[in-house]
């Protein structure tokens, strides 16, 4: 059981936005920056989403990352059919010591 | 461009040690800290630990202290994460990933991932 919330699963049609949500606790996103990782099967997992909002270079501005308290969440505008992956949250965890991650969100485009 | 090129697959036998590696390049190996993260077959990402090459300060999950150990040698700009006595529930992807600056920030650049498969 992953300590970061996500929906198993999310999906939505081409050009259509899609949100995915990540909840956790004062320990972990109430109190460090949220990250989010997109993986695609059989690469390696894709820095999405640094410090809750900003985008690395060369990720499309469609994908924008929004936090509050202790949630979280990544929007996905004009989705593309290249856009189906798993989509992971992660933020330090005070407790822990370390990056905690979620469960995953499987993005599929109808 | 940072690339981190992790070792092949490998099959192993339930109690055998096994050590997989992480060449870095393309970047000072001292000045980042390296993560490990296991992915287990249909499950999600957990963080295993951290290295920082520049002093070899190593951290753990407290779910993997003692069940690996996480090394580096700067002279190759290459980390490690290995296993004394191997389990079937090892049997999973690792990948390492550079740590962007400070060690609780974002995973920056990631490997290509090790398969490690152990059976009997």
């Amino acid at each position: 059981q992953s300590v970061l919330t996500q929906p198993p699963s999310a999906s939505g049609t081409p050009g259509q936005r899609v949100t995915i949500s990540c909840s956790g606790s004062s320990s972990n996103i109430g109190s460090n920056p949220v990250n989010w990782y997109q993986h695609l099967p059989g690469t390696a997992p894709k820095l999405l989403i640094y410090r809750n909002n900003q985008r690395p270079s060369g990720v499309p501005d469609r994908f924008s990352g929004s936090k509050s308290g202790t949630s979280a969440s990544l929007a996905v505008s004009g989705l593309q059919s290249e856009d189906e992956a798993d989509y992971y949250c992660a933020a330090w965890d005070d407790s822990l010591n370390g990056p905690v991650f979620g469960g995953g969100t499987k993005l599929t485009v109808l | 461009e940072v690339q981190l090129v992790q070792s092949g697959a490998e099959v192993k036998k339930p109690g055998e040690s096994l050590k997989i590696s992480c060449k870095a390049s393309g970047y000072s190996f001292t000045s980042n800290w390296i993560g490990w993260v296991r992915q287990m077959r249909g499950k999600g990402l957990e963080w295993m630990g951290n290295i920082y090459p520049g002093d070899s300060d190593t951290r753990y999950s407290p779910s993997f202290q003692g069940q690996v150990t996480i090394s580096a040698d700067k002279s190759i700009s290459t980390a490690y994460l290995q296993w004394s006595s191997l389990k079937a529930s090892d049997t999973a992807m690792y990948y390492c990933a550079r740590i962007s600056s400070g060690r609780k920030d974002w995973f920056e650049s990631w490997g290509q991932g090790t398969v490690v498969t152990v059976s009997s």
